[in-house]
């Protein structure tokens, strides 16, 4: 079974709005990091927000926030207010337990409309 | 500010050809990874190393080869290039903890012709 599932191959989104890009996964461990990355088309990795599995509050960062709902075992991406900038690969990443590895989904490319 | 370093940026191969995709990380972290990324699989673990003189295997470790240097040093080694292997390779770096993030560098464009 897949760890990291992104549904979303596809996205646009009308500059300004809001959007969600969905991310689920699939772990057994009760101790397990969730991330999301921004890959522009200029190919560098950028860490955009981490959430914990203990954390009772949905993590925020500046227009990026988690929306984290451990029982669906999803990890959704909300961006508010959608930049130009902001059109990209995103891809959502788990890290289980103390374990080293670090497992990511297909992505998701997000264009920003004008 | 250097991060994660890795060279070359762009390297075009015959088939059966050898390299050795080079990887540097000046954050003291233990663990250090090798990706690669195609079209639609996103990134794929082909190995990574937890600590200076161990390497573990990932998704997809055939037709390659590792080794850790030092702490600093993870270097990525295709003995004989095959046009499957033609991807964008990224290394990357981590401390040991759930909470840490990963560290890229800024990828590796080969090309097996």
């Amino acid at each position: 079974a897949q760890k990291i599932t992104q549904t979303q191959p596809g996205m646009f989104v009308q500059e300004k709005e809001a959007v969600t890009l969905d991310c689920t996964y699939d772990t057994s461990d009760q101790s397990y990091g969730l991330f999301w990355y921004k890959q522009p088309s200029s190919g560098e990795m950028i860490f955009l927000i981490y959430q914990g599995s203990y954390d009772e509050q949905n993590a925020t960062e500046g227009r990026y926030s988690l929306n984290f709902q451990k029982a669906r075992k999803s990890a959704n991406l909300v961006i508010s207010a959608s930049q130009l900038g902001d059109s990209a690969m995103y891809f959502c990443a788990m890290r289980e337990g103390a374990g080293n590895q670090f497992y990511f989904g297909t992505g998701t490319s997000l264009t920003v409309i004008p | 500010n250097a991060g994660v370093t890795q060279t070359p940026k762009f390297q075009v191969l015959k088939t059966g050809q050898s390299m050795t995709l080079q990887c540097a990380q000046d954050m003291n972290h233990n663990s250090m990874y090798w990706y690669r990324q195609d079209p639609g699989m996103g990134l794929r673990l082909i190995y990574y190393s937890a600590s200076e003189g161990t390497t573990d295997k990932g998704e997809v470790p055939n037709g390659y080869n590792v080794s850790r240097l030092n702490k600093r040093e993870f270097s990525l080694r295709l003995e004989s290039a095959a046009p499957s292997q033609t991807s964008v390779y990224f290394c990357a770096s981590s401390e040991g903890s759930t909470g840490n993030t990963i560290y890229f560098g800024e990828g590796s464009w080969l090309t097996v012709v």
